[in-house]
């Protein structure tokens, strides 16, 4: 089962770019990584899903080294309307057909005016 | 036009009594899944169907029962409720089957409380 670890709690000014990193040294073959965007008293919304090297899109670049040990979820030119938590999932085949997913335990973003 | 609906959104009941959280989806995917996530904000899946079959089923007391009647819908009934059984409870779906990494749709949540 991989064990995913992020940042508690992040600050960063309006417009600038933020970086926050999940460590999941124990990913499997098979897992992808997943990044979640949560709003108080909402559900989680997808942001982007990659398996490996850089993925980009309309939001956001996911950055996944080669040995897929780490992940950044990249965020450019963030305004007040980015604070919320923000959450790694990596997805594990347990075999037998059943699958095991785990989340961080979000990553608390904080945009300063 | 909700995806992902949840109800009801709050449910305050009293130790000991059983309950039930409906969920259905309008997106005609195949995997439907349960959240806990407690006071510490920590999301903790529950349980996962792929097409009414149970394909995940982690470590929870069975005092927590999914019930999916077709793929559309995926309730959960709790049974005896506890005070730790208080939290957000939260409903997902997403489109492929026996591929739960992919992009999940969240619902709004049930946030239950017991007395």
């Amino acid at each position: 089962l991989a064990k995913t670890t992020q940042p508690i709690s992040m600050d960063s000014y309006e417009g600038q770019e933020v970086n926050i990193t999940c460590s999941h040294n124990n990913i499997a073959t098979n897992d992808y990584i997943t990044w979640y965007q949560q709003f108080p008293s909402q559900g989680p919304r997808f942001i982007i899903q990659g398996y490996k090297t850089k993925v980009t899109n309309e939001v956001a670049s996911l950055f996944i080294p080669a040995d897929r040990k780490s992940s950044t979820l990249s965020l450019p030119r963030v305004s007040l309307s980015d604070t919320a938590v923000y959450y790694c999932l990596v997805g594990a085949y347990s075999g037998a057909g059943s699958y095991q997913l785990t989340f961080g335990k979000g990553t608390k973003l904080s945009v300063i005016p | 036009d909700t995806a992902v609906s949840q109800t009801p959104k709050y449910l305050v009941t009293q130790m000991g009594n059983d309950k039930s959280i409906k969920c259905e989806q309008n997106l005609g995917h195949d995997t439907m899944y349960w959240y806990k996530q407690d006071s510490k904000k920590f999301l903790k899946i529950m349980f996962s169907y792929n097409n009414k079959e149970l394909i995940i089923n982690e470590t929870v007391p069975n005092r927590f029962s999914p019930k999916s009647p077709d793929k559309a819908h995926l309730n959960l009934h709790i049974n005896s409720l506890e005070l730790g059984d208080s939290a957000v409870y939260f409903c997902a779906s997403s489109q492929a089957a026996r591929q739960p990494y992919n992009e999940q749709f969240f619902g709004p949540g049930t946030r239950l409380t017991v007395l």
